[in-house]
């Protein structure tokens, strides 16, 4: 099973700051690797796929890159709905999530 | 607009068998294009994929989860269905059905919490 690590766990913020989500792959995913943000109560929302190409609808604040076993979120200006949960997964092997980072004020 | 609803029932004993259904609009789960999957989230912690169905009805699950899981299709619904054998605590968690392929998993149920519970 290929294993996702995220960090940090907690990144405290503020509105305007540009901030950077770390995935780490236990192996090479190549660029399967998709990124999701996730509200309370809410169903995950696709925001990047396959590394760097963002999902329907997803402003461009928020950008991906990497390949092989190291990857980022960037988000260039914090809004105030973008504090949530983000996860990165994999489809190079089956699919599998990393355990989050939670975006927080 | 596709849709996904799961539906199921909300509490479980310990040891039995925990059953949900994925209800899909706006799209044919037949179409051979996607794979419809079950991902969950136990009460505060990370995300689950739990498996997969592409046409056909072949499927994928977790390996941690193999021996307890079976997924099915009924087409002339368009739904798609979980179960999950000898549940305990450790199964409780919001459960999603959602659709996926090479962008992700694009379209996600809104989600149903499954407590196992005496």
């Amino acid at each position: 099973e290929i294993v996702l690590t995220q960090s940090p766990a907690t990144l405290s913020s503020s509105p305007g700051e540009a901030v950077t989500l770390s995935c780490r792959a236990s192996q090479n995913v190549n660029n399967y690797l998709a990124w999701y943000q996730q509200k309370p109560g809410q169903a995950p929302r696709l925001l990047i796929y396959d590394a760097s190409n963002r999902a329907t609808g997803i402003p461009a604040r928020f950008s991906g890159s990497g390949s092989g076993t190291d990857f980022t979120l960037t988000i260039s200006s914090l809004e105030p709905e973008d504090f949530a949960v983000y996860y990165c997964q994999q489809r190079y092997n089956w699919w599998t999530f990393g355990q989050g980072t939670k975006v927080e004020v | 607009q596709l849709q996904l609803q799961e539906s199921g029932p909300r509490l479980v004993k310990p040891s039995e068998t925990l059953a949900l259904t994925c209800s899909v609009s706006g799209a044919s789960i037949s179409s051979g294009t996607y794979y419809w999957g079950w991902i969950r989230q136990p009460p505060g912690k990370g995300l689950e994929w739990i498996g997969s169905m592409y046409e056909r009805g072949s499927t994928q699950y977790n390996a941690s989860l193999k021996s307890r899981v079976t997924m099915s299709v009924d087409t002339s619904k368009n739904q798609f269905s979980l179960k999950l054998t000898s549940v305990t605590a450790a199964d409780t968690a919001v459960y999603y059905c959602a659709r996926h392929g090479p962008r992700g998993f694009d379209y996600w149920g809104q989600g149903t919490l499954v407590t196992v519970s005496s």
